[in-house]
């Protein structure tokens, strides 16, 4: 089955610097990935996605990148922001309404 | 948008009680939804697919008997946790996806913490 590894598992960035998160994958077959930002006792809630024809998307400060080559895909914030902090988990699926695979997440820290 | 709704978000209960939880989806149809397992600092596991009129899919190693679902309608799935006891103790999340053209990214609810005692 489909194996998806996320990295850092932590991290902490300075308020106003960037932050990347990567993740890789297994099935060539995989067509769909999301990203999703998940606040303490909340279910998780998307924050971008992309699909496998496209290379780079991005709303505002937020970007993902994908290279279906290799099979990894990362999410990029620019300009962080107290309320960035949270844990992000990138996934993997074949469609948008097929079931998700997650990464294990990252605990994103922005430090004042 | 598109939201999900649980019910319950909390649930403490007694060792051997069974507890059912529900999935809404509030403003579109849904033929598939999916219920998901978090433990404390982990990630979400796929539990099963829950399919409107037919019977779920498990992923492996998810006990059938023990967790029930049921899809009766294109806006409500149930998960039941028959006869729980302190390692069903988790966080249970549901997801589900719009049907038709146009159809739109799945959709989370915000989960139930269930404590068993």
């Amino acid at each position: 089955g489909e194996n998806v590894e996320q990295h850092p598992s932590t991290l902490s960035v300075q308020e106003g610097d960037s932050a990347v998160i990567k993740c890789t994958y297994s099935d060539s077959a995989s067509n769909y990935f999301p990203w999703y930002k998940q606040e303490l006792g909340k279910g998780p809630q998307l924050i971008i996605d992309i699909r496998s024809n496209v290379g780079e998307k991005k709303d505002q400060r937020i970007a993902v990148t994908l290279n279906k080559t290799a099979k990894h895909f990362s999410l990029h914030i620019t300009e962080t922001q107290p309320e960035d902090s949270a844990v992000y988990f990138c996934a993997v699926s074949m469609n948008r309404d097929d079931k998700i695979i997650f990464g294990k997440g990252t605990r994103l820290h922005i430090l004042p | 948008g598109a939201v999900v709704s649980q019910h319950p978000s909390r649930v403490i209960c007694k060792s051997g009680t069974s507890v059912k939880i529900e999935c809404r989806s509030l403003d579109f149809q849904a033929t598939t939804m999916f219920w998901y397992r978090q433990f404390p600092k982990q990630s979400l596991m796929l539990m099963a697919t829950s399919n409107e009129g037919s019977k779920a899919t498990y992923e492996q190693g998810v006990e059938k008997d023990k967790f029930l679902i049921n899809h009766a309608s294109l806006t409500l799935s149930t998960l039941t946790v028959t006869s729980a006891h302190p390692e069903d103790s988790s966080f249970y999340i549901c997801s589900a996806s719009s049907v038709g053209p146009g159809f739109g990214p799945q959709h989370f609810g915000d989960g139930t913490r269930l404590s068993i005692l």
